[in-house]
């Protein structure tokens, strides 16, 4: 069974920071990757998708790097805002299967200024 | 402009009263999921649909029910809603075509069940 795990639940930076939010999987074998951010009291809004056959994905000041082998992805975000303050999950779509998704719990980010 | 929409956005009701939260789409996808979000355990799929009338099971399926009538719309049916059902409901759509296959997600239902 797939578990997914984030670390750290929780992070608090200073404006301006470059920071890294890490997610790791227990089983490989995995269709894609996809990161989300959740705002208190809202929905998920899809940051980046990468693909089993891709290394890394950008938009913006986001970075994303997946690592199948090790069962690890990354979230680099440059030159944090407060704005950014938010709830990050990641979530891996498993190979052959439909487009369920499993998730993470998440690090909430607080860019404080 | 390309959406989910889920209604209602809160509802608070009584153990055993029958309820349907609605979701619908504007984007043609094949693919509806409805998840929950619970302190501590993440989201977690009710149930999933690959087209019309194909559903089924997600991790925890017990006390839902889901139709797929027409392809936008992908209602969640609680016919007698418990205390333990108090969550957060996400619906979410995503295309079938590899590589295009971003979810995009709903604003969510708060349900509290008294």
């Amino acid at each position: 069974k797939q578990e997914v795990t984030q670390i750290p639940a929780a992070l608090s930076v200073p404006e301006g920071e470059n920071l890294v939010l890490n997610c790791s999987f227990t089983d490989s074998a995995i269709y894609n990757l996809q990161w989300f951010r959740q705002d208190p009291g809202k929905g998920l809004t899809s940051l980046l998708l990468i693909q089993s056959s891709q290394r890394e994905q950008t938009s913006g000041r986001l970075n994303a790097s997946l690592d199948k082998s090790s069962g690890r992805s990354t979230l680099y975000i440059a030159a944090s805002q407060p704005g950014d303050s938010a709830t990050y999950l990641c979530a891996v779509k498993r190979t052959g299967t439909a487009s369920k998704l499993t998730f993470g719990t998440g690090t909430r980010l607080q860019v404080t200024l | 402009e390309a959406q989910v929409t889920q209604n209602p956005r809160y509802l608070i009701t009584v153990t055993g009263k029958k309820l349907t939260v609605t979701c619908s789409q504007n984007m043609n996808h094949e693919y509806m999921s409805w998840y929950r979000q619970d302190p501590g355990l993440g989201l977690r799929q009710i149930y999933y649909s690959m087209n019309v009338e194909v559903t089924d099971k997600g991790d925890v399926p017990e006390g839902y029910k889901v139709s797929r009538k027409e392809k936008r719309n992908f209602p969640l049916i609680l016919e007698s809603p418990s205390p333990n059902q108090t969550s957060l409901y996400f619906c979410a759509s995503s295309s079938l075509a590899p590589t295009t296959d971003t979810q995009y997600f709903g604003p969510g239902t708060r349900l509290t069940v008294l």
